[in-house]
């Protein structure tokens, strides 16, 4: 299986700062045939299911705020937050979808400092 | 626009199947792929396996030996079996359509007798 090991395990940020959190997979998701990273971000609220942010490891998904980036590529992949918002308070998952079984890391919550 | 609803028992006694449905509103189940996915409570996010709407399905192999995914396109719904549970499978149940951000609320579902 692929490992998916996220860093940090807590965040905390002040609003209005940016936010950084790593991927790191334990082998390379990019799929060859078409140079994209098979790798997905996910925001998640307490009572809620998670919500995809980024696909294809830089691909905001329809209707995220443009605050919200993904970069990286190979093994090691970033979720950045620009400017952080209040309601932006969340666990965050990254998934990688390059070969079964499909596997997440262990998550990262953010909180605000 | 598209929608997922789980359905089935909230509570099942330990050694037996859990089942569950996602119906699928909105939309068609044809031509995607649909996952399962799982949650303990304070816990990450488990992927389950998958279903194509012609029957092809891809599993976990941690669950292999006694998940079954099936699907009726008929009713555009697909289902989940999972045989001989524990209390480690106490959990939020989550179906999506695979690649895309839709998810339905979820379903928890604990094994107590």
């Amino acid at each position: 299986d692929i490992v998916m090991t996220q860093s940090p395990d807590t965040l905390a940020v002040s609003l209005g700062e940016r936010a950084t959190i790593n991927c790191k997979s334990s082998q390379s998701i990019l799929y060859s045939s078409n140079n994209k990273n098979n790798l997905a971000w996910y925001q998640q609220k307490p009572g809620q299911p998670p919500k995809l942010l980024i696909y294809w490891a830089s691909t905001r998904e329809s209707g995220v705020p443009d605050r919200f980036s993904g970069s990286g590529s190979g093994t090691d992949f970033t979720l950045t937050i620009s400017s952080l918002q209040a309601e932006d308070v969340a666990v965050y998952y990254c998934q990688q979808y390059y070969i079964t079984p499909y596997t997440f890391g262990q998550g990262t919550k953010l909180e605000i400092k | 626009q598209v929608q997922l609803q789980e359905s089935g028992p909230a509570l099942v006694e330990p050694s037996e199947t859990l089942s569950l449905t996602c119906t699928v509103s909105g939309g068609s189940i044809s031509n995607y792929y649909w996952n399962w996915i799982r949650q303990p409570p304070g816990k990450g996010l488990e992927w389950i396996g998958y279903i194509y709407f012609t029957g092809t399905t891809n599993y976990n192999p941690s669950l292999k030996s006694r998940v079954t995914i099936s699907v009726d396109t008929s009713q555009n719904q697909f289902s989940l079996k999972l045989t001989s549970v524990t209390a480690a499978d106490t959990a939020m149940y989550y179906c999506a359509r695979a690649n895309s951000g839709i998810w339905g609320q979820g379903t928890m579902v604990t094994v107590s007798s």
